[in-house]
């Protein structure tokens, strides 16, 4: 069974310039999420699809930060303009059904450096 | 208050020893309990989880939960190198969306 894809797998921008991040989930999960580590931290969810539909981005930064889903497969997470604070890994995850107690499967993320 | 609070290491220990991993959290509400082990320049893998009080034992590895002082452990026996890794406790949020609340992660080295 194939995992999560994601790329590309480093980024470096300057600050001010946009960045978009890819997820292929794996087949037939209808969750996807996004989450941000920054370094010495633990994942922290900006972004909940189910299907094509977002449920749940309380803790997305809208300014400046935008997540679609549009076939409900595959998402992109984007940020413009970046800032140095973005700087951490951006985490895919999927599951099949979204409940709590379900297994999130992690893709290996994608490092993006902020200068 | 943060509600998931772990101490981050890192921890150092010879191959052979228990670990004891721990995370305390603040919300009394929360019913399950999760461990994810996170290699090096990987996404997190979920290990173990556990629902309300009591222990779950899966081979070398026992998750503990005690609700009565929202504190939950992971005791890892006869440790390897290969569990050197970042361990993350986490805990699902609002009710059916599935949601993590993750820990800051501890970083364990285990020596040859």
């Amino acid at each position: 069974e194939a995992g999560v894809a994601q790329s590309p797998r480093y980024k470096i921008i300057e600050k001010r310039q946009s960045v978009a991040f890819w997820c292929n989930p794996i087949s037939g999960h209808a969750t996807l999420y996004w989450y941000q580590q920054i370094l010495g931290q633990g994942p922290k969810l900006l972004i909940q699809f189910q299907n094509n539909g977002v449920v749940d981005d309380s803790q997305l930064p809208k300014d400046r930060f935008s997540a679609e889903r549009l076939k409900g497969v595959d998402s992109t997470l984007k940020i413009q303009p970046a800032k140095l604070e973005d700087s951490a890994v951006y985490l895919c995850a999927s599951s099949s059904s979204g409940t709590g107690t379900e297994k999130l499967f992690f893709g290996s993320g994608t490092q993006l450096s902020v200068l | 208050q943060k509600e998931v609070e772990q101490d981050p290491g890192p921890l150092s220990v010879p191959e052979g020893a228990i670990v004891s991993l721990n995370c305390t959290y603040s919300n009394s509400a929360f019913q399950y309990f999760m461990w994810y082990r996170q290699y090096s320049r990987k996404g997190p893998e979920l290990l173990m989880y556990t629902y309300s009080s009591g222990n779950k034992e899966d081979g070398r590895f026992t998750a503990q939960v005690d609700k009565s002082s929202k504190y939950i452990s992971l005791f890892i026996r006869d440790s390897q190198p290969s569990d050197s890794a970042t361990y993350l406790c986490a805990i699902p949020y609002g009710g059916s969306q599935g949601n993590l609340i993750f820990g800051k992660g501890t970083k364990l080295s285990v020596k040859p």
